[in-house]
């Protein structure tokens, strides 16, 4: 079965850190550029990161820029994003998305709820 | 890039015809997707490039549009339409990536 599926959220206290992990199946990761989009509750989406199926090319949002790190393990079928300095305002559903070779996003994860509070 | 959609709530009847727009703040040609999401799930690719329906994707709904206006229409509404779209740019040179604020399709 064709699916990605997050992991790794929670709750965290502001300025904590967090990773999250996107477990890819049923088709080849090492194919396809992935990234990852938020929403925060009652919001819209956002953009946060993109990783390039080599892993070459990488990219942030200026709002996680220098605080976001995303990186992937093709081996293990598995894109990773790791949250330091986290802040209220990063609190939402965390996405993993695969672009298609259009790059469109073709395939989500279910998402994985952040919350970042004291 | 912004991508503006200007209709926050578009509220129709079952059966009516619907016409959402998103705008960009400069040409971005057809360099647009849509997105459907339902309460609780995520988004699902409705029309990429413009006004390639994805695949699955119903006849009645259709995209049009070049440069910095687009539409999204669903000819004739269903009551699994009702939900929240989002249109999306994308490019690679330079690297972009936006999405528009979302156009909720509620029941009237």
């Amino acid at each position: 079965q064709v699916q990605l599926v997050e992991s790794g959220g929670g709750l965290v206290k502001p300025g904590g850190s967090l990773r999250l992990s996107c477990a890819a199946s049923g088709f080849a990761l090492t194919d396809y550029s992935m990234c990852w989009v938020r929403q925060a509750p009652g919001r819209g989406l956002e953009f946060v990161s993109y990783i390039s199926y080599g892993g070459r090319d990488i990219y942030y949002a200026d709002s996680v820029k220098g605080r976001f790190i995303i990186s992937r393990e093709n081996a293990k079928t598995t894109v990773y994003l790791q949250m330091n300095t986290l802040r209220a305002e990063d609190t939402a559903v965390y996405f993993c998305a695969r672009e298609n070779d259009d790059s469109w996003i073709d395939l989500w994860g279910q998402g994985t709820l952040v919350t970042v509070s004291s | 890039i912004v991508l503006t959609q200007s209709q926050a709530t578009l509220s129709l009847s079952p059966g009516e015809r619907a016409t959402l727009s998103c705008r960009a703040s400069q040409s971005i040609s057809r360099y647009l997707a849509w997105y459907q999401q339902k309460p609780g799930q995520a988004p699902r690719l409705l029309i990429s490039d413009a006004s390639n329906r994805a695949t699955g994707i119903p006849a009645r709904f259709s995209g049009s549009g070049s440069g910095t206006d687009f539409t999204l229409t669903i000819s004739s509404l269903e009551p699994e339409d009702f939900a929240v779209y989002y249109c999306q740019h994308r490019s690679n040179w330079p690297f972009t990536w936006a999405f528009g604020q979302g156009t909720k399709l509620a029941i009237k």
